[in-house]
């Protein structure tokens, strides 16, 4: 079975500064999808970006960039020139290429904007 | 355009009683999907429906849970004889076509609480 893993629960980064997490994850498969999601207080879900596994390259978004190591099965998020609206619980996310339509997230790490 | 509708926001139910959570997807898509998400955990996958049929229920609770999708009006996840463990955010998402480079799109979920 699949697992997502995000190893920090919370992190803290200063207004206009970078920070990056961190997630793993685990399959057999060759072929997947994987996302990073923002939850803000509203609770909605809302998806910053999405990476295909047969891609080599980096996915980006504006502020938003992804470092996919496929061999270490690893899917960081970086966001750049931090603003406060970014504060929000990020989930990292796979979902098989296979047919298996179900989204598995991670835990969650909670980010915080320091003014 | 409106995405995907939850209803209620907030819901509380008594121990014993039922919840009754509506969905009503993104208009043209016939796909949903509901989830669970415990407090400071990520999101669960329950349950997926096209209209009338449940397609992968391999998520849900053998008992006192169940999901539909009729032909016409939304979808509904029901609860019967509430516990307290039922307790948590239930999301649905919406997608357009059983692809998996297309996008899911989630509501802004229930909360249920179970008194």
């Amino acid at each position: 079975a699949q697992t997502v893993t995000q190893s920090q629960p919370e992190m803290s980064v200063q207004e206009a500064e970078t920070v990056t997490l961190s997630c793993t994850y685990d399959t057999s498969e060759s072929d997947y999808y994987l996302f990073w999601y923002k939850q803000p207080p509203s609770r909605q879900m809302i998806l910053v970006i999405r990476q295909e596994a047969y891609k080599q390259q980096n996915a980006t978004e504006n502020r938003f960039s992804v470092n996919f190591q496929k061999a270490a099965k690893s899917f960081s998020l970086k966001i750049s020139d931090s603003q406060l609206g970014d504060a929000a619980m990020y989930f990292c996310a796979y979902r098989s290429a296979k047919g298996d339509d179900k989204i598995i997230f991670g835990k969650g790490t909670r980010l915080h904007i320091l003014p | 355009n409106a995405g995907v509708m939850q209803n209620p926001r907030h819901l509380v139910r008594r121990r014993g009683q039922e919840a009754r959570l509506r969905c009503s997807p993104v208009k043209g898509h016939s796909h949903v999907y509901w989830y669970r998400q415990l407090p400071e955990e990520g999101l669960k996958f329950m349950v997926y429906l096209q209209k009338e049929n449940i397609i992968d229920e391999s998520g849900m609770p053998k008992e006192r849970f169940s999901a539909e999708f009729p032909k016409e009006g939304p979808s509904i996840l029901r609860i019967q004889q509430v516990v307290r463990g039922d307790s948590a955010a239930y999301f649905c998402a919406s997608s357009r076509q059983r692809q998996m480079n297309t996008e899911a799109f989630f509501g802004q979920g229930t909360r249920l609480t179970v008194v």
